[in-house]
């Protein structure tokens, strides 16, 4: 059963500090990694993707992959309270032809003022 | 641009009855179409996904079951109810940016709730 582990949360951060979100996957051959940012009663949007080792950033956000320790993390910097949300990490399983992901269970964010 | 479109939005069903879900996608052709689930609490589960018109893969036994009529139209089906089907229900697409990264994108979902 291959997993992503994410940390449990709820992580809070004031306002403008940098929130750091952790995941941790056990197929050692996904080739792709994703962040998904879910606000409460909605749908879950692509914030950022990232398929090599190293850092990728847009914006605010930085993500950080290492396939040798299988880790990728998301940066968050400035966070602003419409930040606040549950932060989905999926990661590609290996072998398909298609695109399966396997999600996380979620880290819940809170941006306080 | 692409867009993709699920309805109803929200559904209160009673146990035993029926269900019909459905998911279209705008501005693209042929794309790969997903059907998830997120219950209360829980992670995101694949249900099911298509790669093509009349084309569906199931990931976990249920009693659920998934079509594709056209080839940017998805739905999910349940001919019972069970009260452990209520969740919401996402469906996604994706595009493919190389042979091997496929991206996938979310409708906004439809919640259900099985009493």
């Amino acid at each position: 059963q291959k997993e992503v582990e994410q940390n449990s949360g709820p992580l809070s951060v004031p306002e403008g500090a940098i929130a750091s979100l952790n995941c941790t996957y056990s197929d050692r051959g996904s080739q792709s990694f994703f962040w998904y940012r879910q606000y409460s009663g909605k749908s879950p949007e692509l914030i950022m993707s990232i398929y090599s080792n190293g850092d990728k950033e847009d914006g605010r956000f930085t993500a950080q992959l290492n396939k040798a320790s299988q880790y990728v993390s998301l940066l968050i910097r400035d966070s602003q309270p419409s930040d606040s949300a549950t932060y989905l990490c999926a990661v590609s399983a290996s072998g398909t032809s298609y695109g399966k992901l396997t999600f996380g269970q979620g880290t819940i964010l809170t941006v306080h003022p | 641009s692409q867009t993709i479109h699920q309805w109803p939005a929200t559904l209160v069903q009673p146990v035993g009855s029926p269900l019909s879900l459905e998911c279209t996608v705008e501005g693209t052709s042929n794309p790969n179409l997903y059907w998830y689930r997120q219950a209360a609490g829980r992670g995101l589960q694949l249900l099911f996904y298509s790669v093509g018109i009349g084309q569906i893969s199931s990931e976990v036994p249920q009693n659920l079951s998934a079509s594709r009529p056209q080839d940017r139209q998805f739905i999910l089906s349940s001919k019972k109810l069970l009260l452990s089907d209520s969740g919401f229900y996402l469906c996604a697409w994706s595009v493919w940016s190389s042979w091997w990264q496929e991206t996938q994108y979310f409708g906004p979902g439809t919640r259900l709730l099985v009493l």
